[in-house]
């Protein structure tokens, strides 16, 4: 039983690209989260997809965008990478919004 | 938003000690988890447990919701349990929008 994939696993960029992370949920899970952890710090969430629709937003601005597909698997997108945004990216499945959640790997991204 | 706070920040045990680590949040939650991440980066669910004691193997877990505050004990402790371990909580109906507490970095020397 595969769990949460997550891909690439490091990623490196220049400031003002736009990049695209990639999550494949646990079998059998439907809702996918993103989180971003920087160094040092508690993961915080990004956005939470269920049904292929965004249900929920943490605080964070219009650059990060996601996607969620049939098969359930997800994307993050950020545009206009700034330096700041250099974190681990951690996306989590559960079945169902409120149960136990599974987390990936995470992408390491630096922007330079 | 809601607070979570954890203790202490940082822990270094003899293989073979008992710990506690504690967790206190600042209101009501729905929803309440333990995780542990190894030095690979891996978070590892632990326990869901908006209330209530649950156990597995030589980790338990208590949450006095009416109090907030949870409470991870480990026993025994080996050199695997070394990693930072974060407690996360969701007050809201809606989801799995965990609020992460800052990590209690564990290191459990041989």
């Amino acid at each position: 039983d595969a769990g949460v994939t997550q891909s690439p696993t490091h990623l490196i960029k220049t400031r003002g690209q736009q990049v695209t992370l990639r999550c494949s949920p646990k079998s059998g899970h439907d809702t996918v989260s993103w989180y971003q952890q920087a160094l040092g710090q508690g993961p915080q969430f990004i956005f939470q997809y269920y049904e292929e629709e965004e249900r929920q937003r943490g605080n964070f601005p219009d650059r990060f965008s996601g996607h969620q597909f049939p098969n359930y698997s997800s994307e993050l997108n950020v545009n206009a990478l700034l330096l700041g945004d250099s974190a681990l990216y951690l996306c989590a499945s559960s079945l169902g919004a409120r149960w136990k959640l599974f987390f990936g790997s995470g992408t390491q991204l630096s922007v330079l | 938003g809601i607070q979570v706070e954890q203790s202490p920040p940082d822990l270094i045990l003899q293989e073979g000690a008992n710990s506690t680590l504690r967790c206190n949040f600042s209101d009501s939650v729905n929803n309440l988890q333990w995780f542990h991440q190894n030095p690979w980066g891996q978070l590892i669910n632990l326990f869901y447990i908006p209330s209530g004691t649950k156990q597995n193997g030589r980790l338990s877990a208590t949450t006095v919701a009416t109090e907030r505050y949870s409470l991870l004990y480990i026993s025994s402790s080996q050199t695997t349990d070394s990693g930072v371990y974060f407690c996360a909580v969701d007050r809201n109906n809606a989801g799995n929008m965990l609020t992460f507490g800052g990590g209690t970095r564990l290191m459990v020397k041989p």
